[in-house]
């Protein structure tokens, strides 16, 4: 089955610095690539997502990379704020809704004031 | 649209006591919802996908007699934790897929149960 590395467990980064989290993947017929937000004792919320058609994907502060050949993706998000501080999991599956997604470990982002 | 919402938000019962979460989609038929579990300070874990009209699929590890699971209508799943024990306390989430396509996975609130 999938399985998901997730890198760094956590990350600190001054505001206004960017920050960027890598996720590795197994399966080769994984195709859709999600990244969520959780803040503590909530449902994990979508920020983006990218299919193995596209190779870059940004969405104003934040972009995902995904580089099928060496089976990674990557969350970057520019100029960070305290409001970014949350934990981030990325994810994998072979089919963007009717299969489960396997998560990768989370990443703690803490951004300093 | 696309909302998934569950019930309760939190729980707490005594050990050896069952309990049930419901999830449901609000404004969207679901076939299929899965079922996800996180303990503290970890990753959510799939615990079984649940399928509207037949039995759920567990995954390797996950007692189907004590997570029992029911999809007996296209928006609405159960998750009854059975003879819940101190080790079961934890934050159950379930999501549906939904959108365009079924292109995303919609989220539930979760779930915190504290067994004591």
């Amino acid at each position: 089955g999938e399985n998901v590395e997730q890198h760094p467990s956590t990350l600190s980064v001054q505001e206004g610095d960017s920050a960027v989290i890598k996720c590795t993947y197994s399966d080769s017929a994984s195709n859709y690539f999600p990244w969520y937000k959780q803040e503590l004792g909530k449902r994990p919320q979508l920020i983006i997502d990218i299919r193995s058609n596209v190779g870059e994907k940004k969405d104003q502060r934040i972009a995902v990379t995904l580089n099928k050949t060496a089976k990674h993706f990557s969350l970057h998000i520019t100029e960070t704020q305290p409001e970014d501080s949350a934990v981030y999991f990325c994810a994998a599956s072979r089919d963007s809704g009717n299969t489960p997604l396997v998560f990768g470990k989370g990443t703690r982002l803490s951004v300093i004031a | 649209g696309a909302v998934v919402s569950q019930h309760p938000s939190w729980v707490i019962c005594k050990s050896g006591t069952s309990v049930k979460i419901e999830c449901r989609s609000l404004d969207f038929q679901a076939t299929t919802m899965f079922w996800y579990r996180q303990f503290p300070k970890q990753s959510l874990m799939l615990m079984a996908t649940s399928n509207e009209g037949s039995k759920a699929t567990y995954e390797q590890g996950v007692e189907k007699d004590k997570f029992l699971i029911n999809h007996a209508s296209l928006t609405l799943s159960t998750l009854t934790v059975t003879s819940a024990h101190p080790e079961d306390s934890s934050f159950y989430i379930c999501s549906a897929p939904g959108g365009q396509g079924f292109n995303e996975q919609y989220f539930g609130p979760g779930t915190r149960l504290t067994v004591t």
